[in-house]
């Protein structure tokens, strides 16, 4: 109940494509969404949220489109770039009680020039 | 606005010895919690410390062990380390809980 599901493992896309990363929980008390980047040798950095009372939220090229009743969320990147190529995590967590994020396994998307 | 430091950035020890990661979170941030970043396991919540406090503890052995100091400043240390130790060691500051994490750089611990 406690695992966010992540998918592609890998995704590889041409310059200004569109980006889709999916995830899935399945704990309904996860109450906050975030998706972070990260490059090698860096730690993640937060890219864009989402609380489940919305169903999208945008951001630049970044969207997040969430679906409560489905337990899924998706990021989509639009007019991919070749530095946008990193590892991207989805993560789940409760704001009140647990203070700890449950993150997905991560996707590593490369942006073809 | 200085970020997240996490020192040393990197680390080789030898199995059996002990290990001390130090984490030095925003200015203001109450919050630090710690992850331990493999590429077979992904990110794994270790602790959250605030106000001095242990808050929450992920499923590791006692041999992680963390505190906070009074500056918000933490330190994570590893007693007895295996080979299956060697990771990225993440530490992560938010003003009061889990929103809005900023994750420092990590500290890369390799274990021979």
């Amino acid at each position: 109940q406690q695992q966010v599901k992540q998918s592609p493992q890998s995704l590889i896309v041409q310059k200004g494509g569109i980006s889709i990363i999916n995830c899935a929980y399945e704990n309904t008390a996860f109450d906050y969404f975030p998706w972070y980047q990260q490059f090698p040798g860096k730690g993640p950095a937060l890219l864009i949220a989402i609380r489940p009372d919305v169903s999208e939220k945008k951001e630049g090229r970044f969207t997040i489109s969430f679906n409560k009743s489905a337990k899924q969320f998706s990021l989509h990147i639009m007019d991919s770039q070749p530095g946008d190529s990193a590892t991207y995590f989805c993560a789940a967590a409760t704001t009140s009680g647990t203070y700890k994020y449950i993150f997905g396994t991560g996707t590593r998307l490369k942006v073809l020039a | 606005k200085a970020g997240v430091t996490q020192t040393p950035r990197y680390l080789i020890k030898t199995r059996g010895q002990q290990v001390t990661l130090s984490c030095s979170p925003i200015s203001g941030h109450r919050s630090v919690s710690w992850y331990q970043q493999t590429p077979g396991q992904g990110l794994q919540f270790l602790f959250e410390y605030f106000s001095e406090t242990q808050r929450n503890k992920g499923n590791f052995p006692g041999r992680f062990s963390g505190r906070q100091f009074s500056n918000s400043r933490s330190e994570m240390n590893v007693s007895t380390l295996e080979l299956g130790d060697s990771a990225l060691y993440l530490c992560a500051s938010s003003p009061e809980g889990n929103v809005g994490y900023t994750f420092g750089s990590g500290t890369r611990l390799t274990v021979v």
